[in-house]
């Protein structure tokens, strides 16, 4: 996976609870993405960043904020998690300037659920 | 909305044959992008095809890309079981500054190739 590791893999949490799931890569790229994959919507970008302290919203950032204060770390927030966040999330990475226009590696993935 | 429409949505083939699935897309790209996602994990870049290029050969892949009419299409020759996952066309558009490395993410085409 292209040393991109997401944390935690599974976590199960309660409605209005917050959750950070964490992403991190080893590959020094400088844009990384959360997106979050539900049946019938293939994957549907959060929010991404295009450098350290630099985000941007995506098309679903509604209820999400996110974190970029190293190159390697970008974190995501459900500052007060609803069932309709219930999903898999999925982080990745790209670096346009240094590999083919902006193929991106993927994370493995954290499932989520909110009771 | 999704930028690309994936077709069809469920694509069942026995081993050795060819499997052709169909992408398209409404505004105008700089370059279209396939990935597979075997279950469970994240998804992983197979071809890129620019938007100056008609068509492309990797493997046992071959993509084509009509501009005119907005459409991509993915091949997979003689087909194995371990070809089984999802395909998911991504498009890349034009507009610069920190959007450049942003993806667009189809719904994706589930092939399930039997023994």
């Amino acid at each position: 996976d292209a040393g991109i590791t997401q944390s935690p893999r599974h976590k199960v949490t309660e409605t209005g609870t917050p959750v950070t799931l964490r992403c991190h890569q080893t590959e020094n790229h400088r844009y990384m993405y959360w997106y979050r994959q539900d049946p019938g919507h293939g994957l549907r970008l959060i929010h991404y960043s295009y450098g350290v302290k630099d985000t941007d919203k995506g098309e679903v950032s509604d209820g999400y904020s996110v974190s970029r204060s190293k190159t390697e770390d970008f974190l995501l927030t459900l500052e007060s998690a609803t069932s309709s966040q219930t999903s898999v999330y999925f982080c990745a990475i790209s670096e346009p300037q240094r590999t083919d226009y902006n193929e991106q590696f993927f994370g493995p993935g954290t499932r989520l659920t909110v009771l | 909305s999704q930028q690309g429409e994936e077709d069809p949505q469920a694509l069942s083939i026995q081993e050795g044959e060819n499997a052709t699935m169909n992408c398209s897309y409404k505004t105008s790209i700089n370059n279209l992008q396939w990935y597979r996602q075997n279950s469970g994990r994240g998804l992983v870049h197979l071809i890129l095809i620019r938007s100056n290029e008609r068509e492309k050969h990797s493997g046992r892949l071959r993509v084509t890309l009509d501009t005119s009419k907005k459409s991509s299409s993915l091949l997979i020759t003689a087909s194995r079981a371990a070809d089984t996952a999802s395909y998911f066309c991504a498009t890349g558009n034009r507009t610069g500054g920190t959007s450049y490395g942003k993806l667009t993410f189809g719904q994706g085409t589930i092939l399930t190739v039997h023994p």
